[in-house]
């Protein structure tokens, strides 16, 4: 696509459940990288695709965080058992290769209550 | 983010300058960015310095990038209302691809 799409765009849940966060990254872009946005705070790494290389997990803040990723296409963010420190906007970018500036999504806005 | 500071916030008069300022600590970084987000919005990729420079221009935007001092700033020349939003810098280092970001500078621009 023209973009980088996430959806939901929204997404309201209750404690405890699971959620699934999903990004479509630009066509042809070999990287991708999740990063997470509390309010009135900066961007923290969470993840980072290049290829078919393995990923840096390194930013993921808890077990009940897990991505996945086939290929260069979708990425989905996965969230267990949320808990409401989780909420929070969540951000995707994809780049061509690892030197040029990301095009990031608009995000998806996750709340726990 | 700790590693990448700016200050919080920046208040200007409509035509004046702004100059947003940031200070990283890795000097492997290979490349500096600096990005806007307005509210509500994802983030926009406004410029990118590489590190081999000390000065880029693109129409109203000047990024200096001080290497010794590990210093990036960011001027807004005739600087608008519609400049204002949250400015973030971030730097990329060699190992990886990903990115670490500042914490953000809310510029607000007065009429």
């Amino acid at each position: 696509g023209a973009g980088v799409s996430q959806s939901p765009s929204n997404k309201v849940t209750e404690k405890g459940k699971d959620v699934e966060l999903r990004c479509d990254p630009i066509s042809g872009h070999t990287a991708l990288y999740w990063y997470r946005q509390r309010l009135g705070q900066g961007l923290e790494f969470l993840i980072y695709f290049q290829g078919n290389s393995a990923p840096d997990k390194s930013g993921l803040p808890s077990d009940r965080f897990s991505a996945e990723r086939t290929g260069e296409s979708v990425s989905t963010l996965t969230i267990q058992r949320t808990q409401q420190e989780d909420s929070a906007v969540y951000l995707c970018a994809s780049s061509f290769g690892t030197g040029g500036g990301y095009t990031f999504g608009s995000g998806t806005r996750l709340t726990v209550v | 983010g700790e590693d990448v500071e700016q200050s919080l916030f920046l208040s200007v008069r409509e035509g004046d300058s702004s100059v947003i300022n940031c200070t990283y600590t890795d000097s492997s970084s290979t490349y500096l960015y600096w990005y806007k987000q307005e509210p509500g919005a994802g983030l926009q990729l406004l410029t990118y310095i590489f590190s081999n420079m000390d000065m880029k221009q693109d129409q109203r935007l000047t990024v200096l990038l001080n290497k010794k001092d590990k210093h990036l700033s960011l001027r807004i020349a005739d600087t608008q209302t519609g400049d204002s939003a949250i400015y973030f810098c971030a730097e990329s280092r060699n190992q990886g691809g990903k990115l670490i970001f500042g914490q953000g500078t809310e510029l607000s621009v007065k009429p």
